[in-house]
């Protein structure tokens, strides 16, 4: 099993510009969440999903999208990169219910110039 | 979502027990205690969870006094790969809108 897989590691953007990050797993987990880590800091919730076809807001949303389209994906989306979204992104995924237990991709490093 | 207090830092010898302690004062019911251990560019891996008293597992166990405001974390027998970040949470998958990680505690094992 792979686990949970994380596209890209790395990427550069300006500002402005736009990408998906794409988060998989592959262990029928109904939950699926998105972070973000900036230096020092502990890790942020962006979104999450409780299944398939289904999204909610965490506690930094704004300037993110997200989608679920299929139970081993979730996708996050920057419509217009900036500069403060310079962060590590983490996806994690999850039997959700009674667990807070996650299973955490390897990040993906963003930087916005 | 329970707020979590953390010591930011600690420090121990290889070998020796460490006790991490988490206080969450206003902890609710169906509050779980769930702690991560996060190292340098990586993402955070699950330790150990709990809801009362104590629960062990091959690799930390988890004290959850009688009131559960606060829980503590032990580790036998650090050792150097055990320098780490560790996570306390406190909440039930019904608030997962306020997950948050909070800053953690930074546990530096040394010879």
């Amino acid at each position: 099993n792979a686990g949970v897989t994380q596209t890209p590691k790395f990427r550069v953007l300006k500002t402005g510009q736009s990408m998906t990050l794409l988060c998989a797993q592959d262990m029928n987990h109904e939950y699926m969440y998105w972070y973000r880590q900036d230096p020092g800091m502990g890790l942020r919730l962006i979104h999450y999903s409780v299944g398939e076809g289904t999204t909610a807001k965490g506690e930094v949303p704004d300037g993110y999208n997200v989608s679920r389209l299929k139970k081993q994906n979730f996708l996050l989306g920057l419509e217009s990169a900036a500069p403060s979204q310079t962060s590590v992104y983490f996806c994690a995924s999850g039997w959700g219910r009674d667990t807070y237990e996650q299973y955490f991709g390897p990040g993906t490093r963003l930087t916005v110039t | 979502l329970a707020k979590t207090t953390q010591p930011i830092s600690m420090d121990s010898y290889e070998g020796q027990e460490v006790n991490i302690t988490c206080s969450h004062n206003n902890i609710a019911t169906n509050d779980y205690i769930t702690w991560y251990q996060q190292f340098p560019s990586q993402g955070p891996r699950f330790i150990i969870q709990g809801y009362k008293t104590k629960v062990t597992n091959e690799v930390a166990s988890l004290f959850i006094p009688a009131d559960r405001k606060s829980s503590t974390l032990s580790l036998p027998r650090v050792s150097l790969s055990d320098t780490a970040v560790y996570y306390c949470l406190v909440g039930f998958t019904g608030t997962a809108s306020k997950l948050t990680f909070g800053t953690g505690t930074r546990l530096q094992v040394t010879l």
